[in-house]
């Protein structure tokens, strides 16, 4: 893997359901992975920062884990609310640089 | 606490005008960077900078000043517009540069349009 890549692009779940997304990025100068949650007509706000293997960090309904031996990383929310909507972004950090996917869009529909 | 401000939040440039986008942040961040959004792409990485003096290329260059003469400004220079400039951009900044363990404060946004 070259780039960094989420998936799904897109995803609509209803109110208080759970679900999770990937993050997928190349194992080789690996220092950190990000996680970044980017609401409509806002800048991007920080999640998650994740440097180790096995990794597993929780702030509220939201965690995430990391795998760097395999080159990804998991974004789970649990039961859904509507001001969860948001494009969920993971970032790979290779020392100086940071390498972005193109996001995960979340509609949760009352 | 003001975070990273970028001015400003709107522009519409003809092609071959030069401007500059202004970044400044009041946290002491020692990191500072600048990222480009275009629809169906991640944000790219144009230019960052690691401390005072202390600038570098990102994915994404061409086209494109840096200075850092102060800890807390980082402006981005368009020398001579073009329309594949149009895009969002993002000013970022981080705590410490070269371990990726500080998450980023990104600016609010500038909407660059050339025509």
């Amino acid at each position: 893997i070259l780039n960094v890549e989420q998936s799904p692009q897109s995803l609509h779940v209803q109110e208080g359901d759970s679900t999770n997304f990937t993050c997928s990025f190349p194992s080789s100068n690996f220092y950190a992975l990000h996680w970044y949650r980017w609401e409509t007509a806002k800048s991007p706000e920080a999640l998650f920062v994740m440097t180790l293997n096995g990794d597993e960090k929780k702030k509220g309904r939201i965690s995430a884990t990391l795998n760097t031996k395999e080159g990804y990383s998991y974004l789970y929310i649990k039961g859904s609310q509507p001001e969860d909507s948001a494009t969920y972004l993971c970032a790979r950090n290779t020392g100086n640089q940071f390498y972005f996917g193109t996001g995960t869009s979340l509609t949760v529909i009352p | 606490n003001a975070g990273v401000t970028q001015t400003p939040k709107f522009q519409v440039l003809k092609t071959g005008q030069s401007m500059t986008l202004q970044c400044a942040q009041d946290m002491n961040h020692e990191y500072m960077s600048w990222y480009r959004q275009d629809p169906g792409m991640g944000l790219r990485l144009i230019h960052y900078s690691v401390g005072a003096g202390i600038t570098d290329q990102g994915e994404v260059p061409n086209g494109y000043n840096v200075s850092r003469s102060t800890t807390e400004d980082f402006p981005l220079r368009l020398l001579s517009a073009a329309p594949s400039q149009t895009s969002v951009y993002f000013c970022a900044s981080s705590l410490v540069s070269g371990t990726g363990a500080y998450g980023y404060t990104f600016g609010s946004g500038t909407r660059l349009t050339v025509v």
